[in-house]
This record gives structure tokens, C-alpha cells and sequence, in this order.
């Protein structure tokens, strides 16, 4: 089973900051299969990235993916009010697909 | 657009049994795989099941091997979770997703279905 890391837990930044979330697989993730989901309170997840560094459709540019192997990182490039949420990486890469713990960005 | 609306959540007691279903629509069910995907309260996301289009793929999680069934109907574009032996950590919002045609990326999510297992 692939366990994923996610750091830090909880990031506390201000709205126009930079936001760099990390996502660590126990074992490489071939051809990329991760994805990164932006979850706020009482609402259902939305897919953000998938393959690694795909953004899904509708997603605005300042998110993005990157990463290989076993270290990924979903950044944001400045803060809208809207993105204060949880958000999950997903390994897709094997047949036990998995989550990690989540990353809270909440306001500083 | 693609819509998920899931059902039969509800209240069930330890050893319990219970089946969720998820209408699928706006979008060609039988050509993407699915799964479900359930978070406790407070809790984060867990994998549950996944199906492929066809239905003739299926993966569990450990945490439901041997008492959780998933299946689907591509006539009617139904999913379906069928929940035996039910326990406490199984009380959870279980959200129905849609991934894509072979991979299982969750690109659409319906809104949940609670399932609370208590005495």
C-alpha cells in the first residue's frame, strides 16, 4: 500500500502570500499518477491537478503542480480569499488508491 | 453537466447492513470508472471501492474487503455500494466520484450520503 505525506498540517499565510503544500509517496508514483483536491467546509472535494501537474478544467492558473518519483508540491502562487481550504494529494498509481492526511490553509 | 446524487445513507446499528446508490448523469456512465469515497466527521477523505466502466474491474480497500460490495448498472447509470457487517469506523459521509475513462482521478464528486452505525 502507498502511504502519502502531506507537510505542513496546518499553513497559516495572508491573502496575496505564496502558498507551497508537499505531498511524499512511500514508493515512486509511475508516470506521475497524483492528483490534488481542494476541500472547504460542508462541501463536497474538487479536483485541482491531476497527472502531477495538469490542471483540471476551469481551474484558475495561479495553482499548480509539480513533481516526480516521490515528492510532489501543489503551489499557489498568491492567496484569493476563496483558497483558505483543506486540500489533498491522491496516488492513483496503484490499485489501493490512497489519500494523505490533507493540508489546512487557513488566514494568518 | 455531470451529476452524481447519491442515496441511502442513513441510521444502522453494528453488524448492520446498508445500500448507497449514486445516479449518475450528463455524461456516458458505462466509459468511466468509478469509486466511492467516504470521510468520517472531522476526518479526511478515504478510498473506499472502484469499479471500471465495464464493471468487470473492481479494487477494495482493506478497511472494507469482504464486507463492502461495489457494482453498477450501466443500463440505468447507477452506482451501487452494498455495506454488510457494518462498524462504528464505518460511520462517515460517503461521496460517490467519477474518475476517467481508465484512471481514477475524481473529477466529479456527488454532495454525500451520511451513514452513522451506532447503538
Amino acid at each position: 500500500e502507498i502511504v502519502l505525506t502531506q507537510s505542513p498540517g496546518t499553513l497559516s499565510l495572508s491573502p496575496g502570500e505564496r502558498a507551497t503544500l508537499s505531498c511524499r509517496a512511500s514508493q515512486s508514483l509511475r508516470s506521475g499518477y497524483l492528483a490534488w483536491y481542494q476541500q472547504k467546509t460542508g462541501q463536497s472535494p474538487r479536483l485541482l491537478i491531476y497527472g502531477a501537474s495538469i490542471r483540471a478544467t476551469g481551474i484558475p492558473d495561479r495553482f499548480s503542480g509539480s513533481g516526480s518519483g516521490t515528492d510532489f508540491t501543489l503551489t499557489i502562487s498568491s492567496l484569493e480569499p476563496e483558497d483558505f481550504a483543506v486540500y489533498y494529494c491522491q496516488q492513483y498509481a496503484s490499485s489501493r488508491f490512497s489519500f494523505g492526511p490533507g493540508t489546512k490553509v487557513d488566514v494568518k | 453537466d455531470v451529476q452524481l446524487l447519491e442515496s441511502g445513507g442513513g441510521l444502522v446499528q453494528p453488524g448492520g447492513s446498508l445500500r448507497l446508490s449514486c445516479a449518475a448523469s450528463g455524461f456516458t456512465f458505462s466509459s468511466f470508472v468509478m469509486s466511492w469515497v467516504r470521510q468520517s466527521p472531522g476526518k479526511g477523505l478515504e478510498w473506499v471501492a472502484g469499479v471500471s466502466g465495464s464493471g468487470g474491474t473492481i479494487y477494495y480497500a482493506d478497511s472494507v474487503r469482504g464486507r463492502f460490495t461495489i457494482s453498477r448498472d450501466n443500463s440505468k447509470n447507477i452506482l451501487f455500494l452494498e455495506m454488510n457487517s457494518l462498524r462504528l469506523e464505518d460511520t462517515a459521509v460517503y461521496y460517490c466520484a467519477k474518475g476517467s475513462s481508465v484512471l481514477h482521478w475524481f473529477g466529479a464528486w456527488g454532495q454525500g450520503t451520511l451513514v452513522t452505525v451506532s447503538t
